[in-house]
């Protein structure tokens, strides 16, 4: 079983319409993190989340960490927000090595 | 600022042959990482610096070295390639203790015929 596991693999949206991106976990952390990889392969770092709630911009991330599971939520979708969007944990026993262990990430596609 | 640069983009090889994969940035962090991406798989830790002059296995070492050059420059050399070694390879970096993000290069795609 993967210690990270992401849901769903696939989303297709319409345009403006509200997604939900879910990531689930099996191990304690210290971080999770939220990353958007675009069709053209470059990876970019969206939020780091150790409790609670952030928002930027039309992405909201949320975590619950007594049930290991955080949801990564898209406003008024747009087919420029179509990408990979990967779950990350930074594992309690990871030290000061600051290392991730990844899921293997959503494919998002909003048509117009 | 270039940010993380990875050259090459893009390589092919043949089985057995040796090649570098070079990293630099100019963000003055301090530690470096080496991930493969692979179909249908999460990024995988390869190798990771946590200074200059210090490297650590990650998740998946085996055929790679790495060398930390300076404290801008991480490389990832395969000795002799196989075909398991055919994938997408990205170098991140991380800035002092404190910060979490992860800064990514554009990455390599390598294939190993």
């Amino acid at each position: 079983k993967n210690e990270v596991e992401q849901s769903p693999q696939n989303l297709t949206a319409q345009e403006g319409e509200f997604i939900t991106i879910n990531c689930s976990y099996s191990v304690g952390i210290s971080a999770l993190h939220w990353l958007q990889q675009h069709p053209g392969g470059g990876i970019v770092s969206l939020f780091m989340l150790s409790s609670g709630k952030k928002k930027h911009g039309r992405l909201i991330a949320t975590i619950n960490i007594q049930e290991k599971h955080s949801s990564l939520h898209i406003t008024a979708s747009h087919p420029r927000d179509s990408a990979v969007y990967i779950c990350a944990v930074r594992q309690n026993s990871g030290g000061s090595n600051y290392k991730l262990t990844f899921g293997k990430g959503t494919l998002l596609t909003v048509n117009p | 600022n270039a940010g993380v640069t990875q050259t090459p983009k893009f390589q092919v090889l043949k089985t057995g042959q040796s090649m570098t994969l070079q990293c630099a940035q100019d963000m003055n962090h301090n530690s470096m990482y080496w991930y493969r991406q692979d179909p249908g798989m999460g990024l995988r830790l390869i190798y990771y610096s946590a200074s200059e002059g210090t490297t650590d296995k990650g998740e998946v070492p085996n055929g790679y070295n790495v060398s930390r050059l300076n404290k801008r420059e991480f490389s990832l050399r395969l000795e002799s390639a196989a075909p398991s070694q055919t994938s997408v390879y990205f170098c991140a970096t991380r800035a002092v203790s404190g910060s979490e993000t992860q800064y990514f290069g554009p990455g390599t795609r390598l294939l190993v015929l």
